[in-house]
């Protein structure tokens, strides 16, 4: 069945460095992965998306790249700020008799230290 | 204004009881979630409504009973309340059931089975 595998399962970092989350999907028909960040106690919010017809999408501090033929893709933070620190999910989807089942990773927790 | 609304945002109860959840938008959504998130915070979808229809119906014991009176609002009723179901739920809504919808959730209703 689908699958979505995410690493690493926890992230710190020193504020300023980078922080990149990897994603590996099973299904080769999938067509769109978002990013969704969860702070504590609060609901998972989208930070970023991409489609698979593109390689690579960017928005201020944060980018997010596709590799469709290793069934890839991960999320770049850069500069990071302690504000970033929360659990970030991927997931993937695609088109299935109309409707569209995202498919989670396990999340991955990012602490940003001052 | 609150876009995804739950009630309520805590639920205790004992084992064997029924209670519900109840998830109302008011974005204009046609399609609606339930997701549950395990502690290991992994978010799995259950069910998904697009204009009053189910359309997505996880392997989810049939004690979990979805309802969507008008497409603003998705219910979720569970019967015979195990210690397995303590989760938070997290109910959804998009603007069409098609991959590329961005997927909206309410605040969560953290549910603890004692």
């Amino acid at each position: 069945g689908e699958n979505v595998e995410q690493h690493p399962s926890t992230l710190s970092v020193q504020e300023g460095d980078s922080a990149v989350i990897k994603c590996t999907y099973s299904d080769s028909a999938s067509n769109y992965f978002p990013w969704y960040k969860q702070e504590l106690g609060k609901r998972p919010q989208l930070i970023i998306d991409i489609r698979s017809n593109v390689g690579e999408k960017k928005d201020q501090r944060i980018a997010v790249t596709l590799n469709k033929t290793a069934k890839h893709f991960s999320l770049h933070i850069t500069e990071t700020q302690p504000e970033d620190s929360a659990v970030y999910f991927c997931a993937a989807s695609k088109s299935n008799g109309g409707y569209n089942k995202l498919i989670f990773g396990a999340g991955t927790r990012l602490a940003v230290h001052p | 204004d609150t876009a995804v609304s739950q009630t309520p945002k805590y639920l205790v109860t004992q084992m064997g009881n029924d209670k519900s959840i109840k998830c109302e938008q008011n974005l204009g959504h046609d399609t609606m979630y339930w997701y549950k998130q395990d502690s290991k915070k992994f978010l799995k979808i259950m069910f998904s409504y697009n204009n009053k229809e189910l359309i997505i119906n996880e392997t989810v014991p049939n004690r979990f009973s979805p309802k969507s009176p008008d497409k603003a609002h998705l219910n979720l009723h569970i019967n015979s309340l195990e210690l397995g179901d303590s989760a938070v739920y997290f109910c959804a809504s998009s603007r069409g059931s098609g991959s590329y919808n961005e997927q909206f959730f309410g605040p969560g209703t953290r549910l603890t089975v004692l």
